[in-house]
């Protein structure tokens, strides 16, 4: 079993639809991040968080530490959102394990 | 701008031939990172680096090498030991200790 795992694995939804990825983890962490990956294949860094709930303009990330469960939502979604969602978590020595990624697609 | 530079972005090597990517950073982290990532896989550590002249095995190092001679560059050499080098290759950096982390765009490496 990965140490995290995300759901679901694939996601189609409309534009203007409420998006909701999971993100569920077995390891003792420091932190967790949501990151994106577009098509070209470079990542961007969306949220680093260790508790409680952060938003940055339509995304919204929260984490339960106790539940060792994380979601990341998209509110009013757009095309321009299809992309790779991953969960990372931050372990002992500063170092990142990864789920496999949610691949995103938003259709107009 | 502060960033990581990958290159090339697309590379094509024959089978045994040894191939180094290249990964530049000048927003003076600390800590550089090689991943691997392939289809429906979860990122996977290859070789990590803290400090200058220090550097340890993650979790796929075999038929992997790397260097850190100077903070800004970490490259990596994919040795003909690798036996499935094939991938995409993502470089990363932070200035440790709870930071975040920087991604560069990639490398997508492969050997026909």
């Amino acid at each position: 079993k990965n140490e995290v795992e995300q759901s679901p694995q694939n996601l189609t939804a409309q534009e203007g639809e409420f998006i909701t990825i999971n993100c569920s983890y077995s390891v003792g962490i420091s932190a967790l991040h949501w990151l994106q990956q577009h098509p070209g294949g470079g990542i961007v860094s969306l949220f680093m968080l260790s508790s409680g709930k952060k938003k940055h303009g339509r995304l919204i990330a929260t984490i339960n530490i106790q539940e060792k469960h994380s979601s990341l939502h998209i509110t009013a979604s757009h095309p321009r959102d299809s992309a790779v969602y991953i969960c990372a978590v931050r372990s002992e020595g500063n170092k990142l394990v990864f789920g496999a990624g949610t691949i995103l697609r938003v259709k107009s | 701008d502060g960033g990581i530079t990958q290159s090339p972005k697309y590379l094509f090597r024959k089978e045994g031939q040894n191939v180094t990517l290249s990964c530049e950073q000048n927003l003076n982290h600390d800590a550089m990172y090689w991943y691997r990532q392939d289809p429906g896989q979860g990122l996977r550590l290859i070789y990590y680096s803290q400090i200058v002249n220090d550097f340890q095995k993650g979790d796929i190092a075999e038929g992997y090498s790397v260097s850190r001679e100077k903070k800004e560059s970490f490259p990596l050499t994919v040795t003909s030991a690798q036996k499935n080098p094939t991938a995409f290759y993502l470089c990363a950096s932070s200035r440790g200790g709870g930071y975040g982390y920087t991604f560069g765009s990639g490398t997508r490496l492969t050997v026909v």
